[in-house]
Order: structure tokens, then C-alpha cells, then sequence
């Protein structure tokens, strides 16, 4: 079954505490996003990556860090976590020939930083 | 500076009545649109697109319209049914920079039997 699968769904954690949320995708695509959803802000992009060691900022890059090293793989690191990351985050996946039009979504990674 | 807007956060129709979700736009270079699908819990999905080389675009139930004049597009669902109850996402592209795709805040369905 083609999936992008985020671990762990939800997270609490402390201010400061280094923590790494995971994606994964089994379709073999090339594009890789992240996004976080925010009350009445909607889905904002945090990085993308269009293929294996090719990474860039998307709108609210700060505070997280990205790696692309595999192309199944593309983990979200909060280096030191503070409370206004609080959010709803997702990972996204799709092939260069469909774009963005064929994204598909993980199920989400509710985090509390407290 | 939020490029895509649902000015809307919900909406409630009736079952078997048509749906409409609007969404503006600011930036004319986006050249590609899409609707997207999420239920609680779960990823948004993929609903529908829209070129900006036409103005409508239609799939079963859901038709999109595009007014580049007026940097405005809408998502039409008739028939209404109560599985379409979701928060729909609005989001745009600019194809020469194909990482990037701008969402809006979202409108709330709720379509009721």
C-alpha cells in the first residue's frame, strides 16, 4: 500500500529537548515537504526537499533542521524545541512528473512543547 | 502576507444542495491550483486541480472554477453529501518553483442530512 508514514503521532516534550520526528514514503518519490498546521493559519511549509541531498527553506524554516540522506527518508529535527512549535505537523511526498498535484500526506504528528 | 485566503473557516449546507468554497489569491504567478481534503485525524488528501490556462475544471461531484481577472477561485459539490464533511485547503504553485506550494487557512464543511 503506497504510504507516507510519521512517527510518533503525538509527542510531548520539554523546552530544549532535541527530538527528531521521522517520514518515510514508499512510492519512491523524489519530492519530499514538511508543513506544519496552525489554527487559521492553515498548512505552512517548513522545508522540501526535491530529491536526495537537495533541501530548501520553505515559509517558517526557523527552529528546524532537515536532512534528506535516502530518498524514503526525511526527517523533521527540532534542535531545541520552545513552546510556540506547539503544532500539528505534516510530511508530504510526491513524484517530479505529478508535482505537488498528486501530494500525499502522512497522518500527522501532534506536538506540545511545554 | 498570506498569499492564498479562505475567508470563510466553515460552512454548513444542507444534504443535496450545492456546496461553495472560495479562496482568493494575491500572487499572479501562480499558475497551478488545488483543492484538498482533510478529515480529522488523517493527512489531507488530493481533491482536485486546476490549470491557469482554464477557467474550470470538473470530477464527478466537484468542479473548480478559476477567475484569473479577479485572482479567485471556487470549489462547487453538488450533490452535498454528510462523507463530504471535512476542512477543505485551497493551496497554489508557481510552476517555476515547484517545491513550493502556498496553502490557505481552510474552510470547515459540515453538510448536514
Amino acid at each position: 500500500e503506497a504510504q507516507v508514514t510519521q512517527n510518533p503521532r503525538y509527542l510531548i516534550t520539554v523546552t530544549g529537548k532535541k527530538l527528531t520526528v521521522t517520514c518515510s514514503q514508499n512510492m519512491n518519490h523524489e519530492y519530499m515537504s514538511w508543513y506544519r498546521q496552525d489554527p487559521g493559519l492553515g498548512l505552512r511549509q517548513i522545508y522540501y526537499s526535491m530529491n536526495v541531498e537537495v533541501t530548501d527553506k520553505g515559509d517558517v524554516p526557523e527552529g528546524y533542521k532537515v536532512s534528506r540522506k535516502e530518498k524514503r527518508n526525511f526527517p523533521l529535527i527540532l534542535e531545541s524545541p520552545s513552546p510556540n512549535q506547539t503544532s500539528l505537523y505534516f510530511c508530504a511526498s510526491s513524484s517530479s512528473t505529478g508535482g505537488w498535484t498528486e501530494a500525499f500526506f502522512g497522518q500527522g504528528t501532534r506536538l506540545t512543547v511545554v | 502576507d498570506q498569499q492564498v485566503k479562505q475567508n470563510s473557516p466553515s460552512l454548513s449546507v444542507q444534504e443535496g444542495r450545492i456546496s461553495i468554497l472560495n479562496c482568493d489569491y494575491t500572487n499572479s504567478m501562480f499558475d497551478y491550483f488545488l483543492w484538498y481534503k482533510k478529515y480529522p485525524a488523517e493527512g489531507p488528501t488530493f481533491l482536485i486541480s486546476i490549470s491557469s490556462i482554464k477557467d474550470k475544471n470538473e470530477d464527478g461531484r466537484f468542479t473548480v472554477f478559476l477567475n484569473k481577472s479577479a485572482k479567485h477561485l471556487s470549489l462547487h459539490i453538488v450533490p452535498s453529501q454528510p462523507g463530504d464533511s471535512a476542512v477543505y485547503f485551497c493551496a497554489a504553485s508557481d510552476a517555476g518553483n515547484t517545491g513550493k506550494l502556498i496553502f490557505g487557512q481552510g474552510t470547515t464543511l459540515q453538510v448536514k442530512p
